[in-house]
């Protein structure tokens, strides 16, 4: 059972437009999330994140967008630049009195920005 | 600040070969982490260690995967023998703490098992 999914497995945007990718998650436990982005043949290097008390978090090019009702969350990358070009994994956690659970990623998409 | 470390970068053994996996976190950092990860999958969680403590191992098959940290810091991650279904990228990261939810990755090991 998928607890975070990423449905999107690639998403193909122009140069200077926006990114947006995607993700639903089903335990209504989780309160911190976070996107990562990896480049092939590298570990995965952290983008950006939000707790479940905000709805948006800013850094740059990079906002994330959380829903909780909707149990969804958006990454929007505006500009959009060729360098963007990786696989980028949503993650979640949930903290409970012992600390932070682990994280639970989604297999994934593949974002290529096209020049 | 150096980043999470790991060694070897690729490693290719035949099956029933054992074969280990070294990771030096963030200095500072006391949590540490293992992961794998298969091909078209986001990483999965082996093993969580607090200092030198495993907090939790629920994931580790512990028929032929071990692991330790002794002193805190460096951690090794082995698997005796291995099969051809662990062939795979395993992935340290380290956090400061346990509740501290930004992890940092290493580079990874990507093992093939022929």
């Amino acid at each position: 059972d998928q607890q975070v999914k990423q449905n999107s497995p690639s998403l193909s945007v122009q140069e200077g437009r926006i990114s947006i990718l995607n993700c639903d998650y089903t335990n209504s436990m989780f309160d911190y999330f976070l996107w990562y982005k990896k480049y092939p043949a590298e570990g995965p290097t952290f983008l950006i994140s939000i707790s479940s008390i905000k709805d948006k978090n800013e850094d740059g090019r990079f906002t994330v967008f959380l829903n909780k009702s909707a149990k969804h969350l958006s990454l929007h990358i505006v500009p959009s630049q060729p360098g963007d070009s990786a696989v980028y994994f949503c993650a979640a956690s949930a903290t409970t009195q012992g600390g932070s659970e682990k994280l639970v990623f989604g297999k994934g998409t593949k974002l290529t920005v096209n020049p | 600040e150096a980043g999470v470390v790991q060694s070897p970068r690729y490693k290719i053994i035949e099956k029933k070969q054992p074969v280990a996996f070294w990771c030096n976190p963030i200095s500072g950092h006391n949590t540490l982490y293992w992961y794998l990860q298969n091909l078209g999958q986001g990483p999965e969680l082996l093993i969580r260690y607090e200092n030198e403590e495993a907090v939790d191992d629920s994931q580790l098959p512990k028929d032929r995967f071990s692991a330790e940290r002794l002193k805190g810091v460096d951690s090794t991650l082995k698997i005796q023998p291995a099969e051809l279904g662990d062939s795979a990228v395993y992935l340290c990261a380290s956090s400061r703490r346990d509740g501290e939810e930004t992890q940092y990755f290493g580079p990874g090991t990507r093992l093939l098992v022929l």
